[in-house]
């Protein structure tokens, strides 16, 4: 177990609906990265936050958006959803860069949505 | 072009043999480099991470990076049904906030 825990496990939403989803990290873990895996694909990374600001963002639209907690939580918020949403969505954290060891990520079990 | 190119298989193979996987990638500026597998259905899983080239040893898995080539490759030793998995690699430039590349994926059944 990596610590990192996400909900819900699963969604399904139609389209031009917006979606929240919530990712919980270990304690000292101060970046969580969110990415983005479509069926028999890679992760896509989408964007990632450190000490509550984002900190890099990958080819994914304004429409994906995220917030970081001070307690380790975290939001993956997608408005007006379409189709090719549909997919995993994964949360990874990483210690504080501050004390090293920032190049390991662990994941989530993943939030899987469908968009109809 | 990708950044990162992985042959998604599939891979099937008798239990007990050797299990050799890799991928090429393009960005001279990685320097850390992953393999993660996963379940289906599941979250991708830490297996083992190696700093520029070299090679790394964890039980029954062998990692190997060749930086002059842009090729990393993972070995799976006396192969078992539960490594039946998808294996992910990853790599990662430091100058660009850690954010991880990865190949598609190969999936991998290891026969009984």
């Amino acid at each position: 177990e990596t610590g990192v825990t996400q909900s819900p496990t699963h969604l399904i939403k139609t389209r031009g609906q917006q979606v929240t989803l919530r990712c919980s990290s270990q304690s000292g873990h101060n970046t969580v990265s969110w990415y983005q895996q479509a069926l028999g694909q890679g992760p896509q990374f989408i964007f990632q936050y450190y000490r509550e600001e984002e900190n890099g963002r990958g080819n994914f639209p304004p429409r994906f958006s995220g917030l970081q907690f001070p307690n380790y939580s975290s939001e993956l918020n997608v408005n007006a959803l379409e189709l090719d949403d549909s997919a995993l969505y994964l949360c990874a954290s990483s210690l504080d860069p501050l004390v090293g060891g920032q190049e390991t990520q662990y994941f989530g079990p993943g939030t899987r949505l469908l968009v109809l | 072009q990708k950044e990162v190119e992985q042959d998604p298989g599939p891979l099937s193979v008798p239990e007990g043999a050797i299990v050799s996987l890799n991928c090429t990638y393009s960005n001279s500026a990685f320097q850390y480099f992953m393999w993660y597998r996963q379940y289906s259905r599941k979250g991708p899983e830490l297996l083992m991470y190696t700093y520029s080239s070299g090679n790394k040893e964890d039980g029954r898995f062998t990692a190997q990076v060749d930086k002059s080539s842009k090729y990393i490759s993972l070995f799976i030793r006396d192969s078992q049904p539960s490594d039946s998995a998808t294996y992910l690699c990853a790599m990662t430039d430091p100058t660009h906030d850690y954010k991880l590349s990865f190949g598609a994926g190969t999936t991998v059944t290891v026969r009984a």
